[in-house]
């Protein structure tokens, strides 16, 4: 069956570092991919997604990349603030049957210092 | 309303109680989704309802687990008799291409 496998953390980073954060998919077809983000003491919100092979989704500074041949969607980003301290999922959805659900890797938990 | 709404927002019970959560899906959402967040996990798909079709109960984990909606609103979802192994987040998302999560109802039992 489809699954998602992301980088554990916790990860610790000083701000204005780089960001890398690990995913790597299986599926049986052509699955959509998503980051979702869950900030301390809040739901689980859509950062970015892509719905096809080279798409690049970006939100708040924020890029993932949805590469087929390496089956990854590697969420990255340029300068962290202690604002985007937070868990991030990643996901795919591949229809099966007549659902369309999401399956999560584990999270990967950010803190981001001053 | 304008996002997901999940009721009650904690939850604890006493082992072999039945428990009910709610979850009110954004207006004109026609797909319903249960999911289930363990502590340090990831979430596990449940239960997904589309319009007036036959609900995917395909994640359910055991018998104990039930939900229902009517139509394109209100769901719930019953856990009977409730086990320890029930403690967890329980997140109800709705919308098709993209989910929109509600705040999750947290469950503990005791």
């Amino acid at each position: 069956g489809d699954s998602v496998t992301q980088m554990e953390g916790p990860v610790t980073l000083s701000e204005e570092a780089f960001l890398t954060i690990n995913c790597t998919y299986t599926a049986t077809g052509y699955p959509s991919l998503f980051w979702y983000v869950q900030y301390p003491g809040e739901g689980l919100q859509l950062l970015l997604k892509a719905t096809k092979a080279d798409d690049k989704g970006s939100n708040k500074g924020f890029e993932a990349t949805y590469r087929k041949e390496t089956t990854s969607f590697h969420l990255e980003k340029g300068s962290v603030q202690v604002s985007d301290s937070a868990v991030y999922f990643c996901a795919l959805s591949e229809k099966s049957g007549s659902a369309r659900q999401l399956t999560f890797g584990s999270g990967t938990q950010l803190t981001v210092l001053p | 309303g304008a996002g997901v709404s999940q009721s009650p927002s904690n939850k604890v019970t006493e082992k072999g109680k039945d428990v009910e959560l709610r979850c009110d899906p954004i207006s004109g959402h026609t797909a319903l989704y249960w999911y289930r967040q363990r502590l340090g996990q990831g979430l596990e798909f449940l239960i997904y309802f589309q319009g007036n079709s036959a609900p995917d109960k395909s994640g359910l984990p055991s018998d104990r687990f039930s939900a229902e909606r009517t139509g394109e609103s209100v769901s719930t979802l019953t856990i009977q008799r409730t086990q320890q192994e029930d403690s967890a987040v329980y997140l109800c998302a709705s919308g098709a291409g993209t989910q929109y999560f509600g705040p999750g109802t947290r469950l503990l039992v005791l």
